[in-house]
């Protein structure tokens, strides 16, 4: 089977810096992905990491660590637009289907 | 814009009716994925077709199904509908299978129904 946790809301403040952490048991890992989703929109694809380590794209950077199942998204100067919920999602090598987690809410205030 | 489209956009029906959603892929993708979104909640898994076949299967209820015709569009057919089934549904796709990032998931911008 597959379990996905992550916080279901956080709050920050603009200009700030925000870590939202997943962590996951899987079996047939094949890669975790991190997507924005805006209320009522559909979500975007903003990361994926399938080797240990650290992957940085702009103000948006995502870890990984395979023996501890557990992934974190980091954004940087943090503005009012990032405001969303962010979708932890992992990749399977057998049944090829991408579980996702229940999303975290982030708010951020000015 | 994703280049996923779907119809219809919204869609308001009665408990026990049966409906069909569309959904045409980015062009060149092959897979293609269904989700459905209740309010305030994750996103769950229903089914994955990849080049007409099916590949995966979720907690799809044995009253929903679907297909990818030869064009590579699909359908999701909901029938019996139930209260509990008003929520957004959305498509998704991809090059390929699951994994690696160039299997990164385009998703359109959902149906949103709504069973009275």
């Amino acid at each position: 089977g597959q379990n996905i946790d992550q916080p279901t809301e956080m709050t920050a403040t603009e200009g700030a810096i925000v870590q939202i952490n997943c962590t996951y048991q899987t079996s047939g890992f094949n890669g975790l992905f991190w997507y924005q989703q805006h209320a009522g929109e559909a979500p975007t694809f903003l990361s994926y990491n399938v080797l240990d380590g650290l992957e940085e794209k702009g103000r948006f950077s995502s870890f990984l660590s395979r023996s501890k199942g557990y992934s974190y998204l980091l954004l940087k100067e943090l503005q009012m637009k990032d405001s969303a919920s962010y979708l932890c999602a992992v990749a399977h090598t057998g049944g090829f289907k991408t579980i996702f987690g229940a999303g975290t809410r982030l708010f951020v205030k000015a | 814009d994703s280049g996923v489209t779907q119809t219809p956009k919204h869609l308001i029906t009665a408990t026990g009716q049966r409906v069909t959603l569309r959904c045409s892929p980015r062009s060149g993708d092959l897979s293609v994925y269904w989700y459905q979104q209740s309010l305030d909640q994750g996103l769950q898994f229903l089914i994955q077709y990849y080049n007409g076949e099916e590949r995966a299967k979720g907690n799809i209820l044995e009253r929903f199904s679907a297909q990818q015709f030869p064009d590579l569009h699909s359908e999701l057919n909901l029938s019996s509908l139930e209260l509990g089934d008003s929520a957004l549904y959305f498509c998704a796709s991809s090059p390929g299978l699951a994994g690696g990032s160039y299997n990164e998931q385009f998703f359109g911008p959902g149906t949103r129904l709504t069973v009275l």
